[in-house]
């Protein structure tokens, strides 16, 4: 399953809302009810984060201004108010099917 | 504290090979499957391989099958990945992570394979 997320730096203010995109090639919604997208986040020189689990949830200690949305093929992630520490970059990753995939990750820049 | 601590990499030459261990500490790392993702230097994400709770159950990404073994010890709370017939492209900071739950909510601090003569 290829996963595309279109854009690949997105500068944004602090404040501003941001918004980050991802397509999979083929649905990712499970038998089971779930779509099987994950969103990471990995800070300037730290590793992977897991923000949101099953396109939708917040993963522990997650702000709640992250929030994951879509189904099938499409998949967004906003930041309502986006502050400096929320820079660095967005991956998605499916594991509906191996091999598991990410996409090329989306760089949030702050202003 | 919840933890994951790599270690093993280093330099090695092409076709040269190399294990990996991956400690847990904080969880219950029985419980949990396990996976290897790596990042090529200036690069994205790539899954590599995963293992099932008890050891009996293991998948790969395409381009490391028949060179890389992932295993885990339940007793040390460690996982391993044995790399052989090592490739320039292999070069990468290697991350275990927990997928407890199908995702990958624990990760390690990664540690770096540079292939190269």
């Amino acid at each position: 399953i290829v996963m595309t997320q279109s854009t690949h730096s997105l500068p944004v203010t602090p404040g501003e809302p941001a918004s980050i995109s991802c397509r999979s090639s083929q649905s990712l919604l499970h038998s089971n009810g779930y779509n099987q997208l994950d969103w990471y986040l990995q800070k300037p020189g730290q590793s992977p984060q897991l923000l949101i689990y099953l396109g939708s949830n917040r993963a522990s200690g997650v702000p709640d201004r992250f929030s994951g949305s879509g189904s099938g093929t499409d998949f967004t992630l906003k930041i309502t108010r986006v502050e400096a520490e929320d820079a660095g970059v967005y991956y998605c990753m499916q594991r509906l099917q191996i091999p598991i995939t990410f996409g090329q990750g989306t760089r949030l820049e702050i202003k | 504290e919840v933890q994951l601590v790599e270690s093993g990499g280093g330099l090695v030459q092409p076709g040269g090979s190399l294990r990996l261990s991956c400690g847990a500490s904080g969880f219950t790392f029985s419980s949990d499957w396990m996976s290897w993702v790596r990042q090529a230097p200036g690069k994205g994400l790539e899954w590599v391989a995963s293992i099932k709770r008890d050891g009996s159950e293991t998948s790969y990404v395409d381009s490391v099958k028949g060179r890389f073994t992932i295993s885990r010890d339940n007793a040390k709370n460690s996982l391993y990945l044995q790399m052989n017939s090592l490739r320039a492209e292999d070069t990468a900071v290697y991350y275990c992570a927990s997928s407890g739950g199908g995702s990958f909510d624990i990760w390690g601090q990664g540690t770096m394979v540079t292939v190269s003569s």
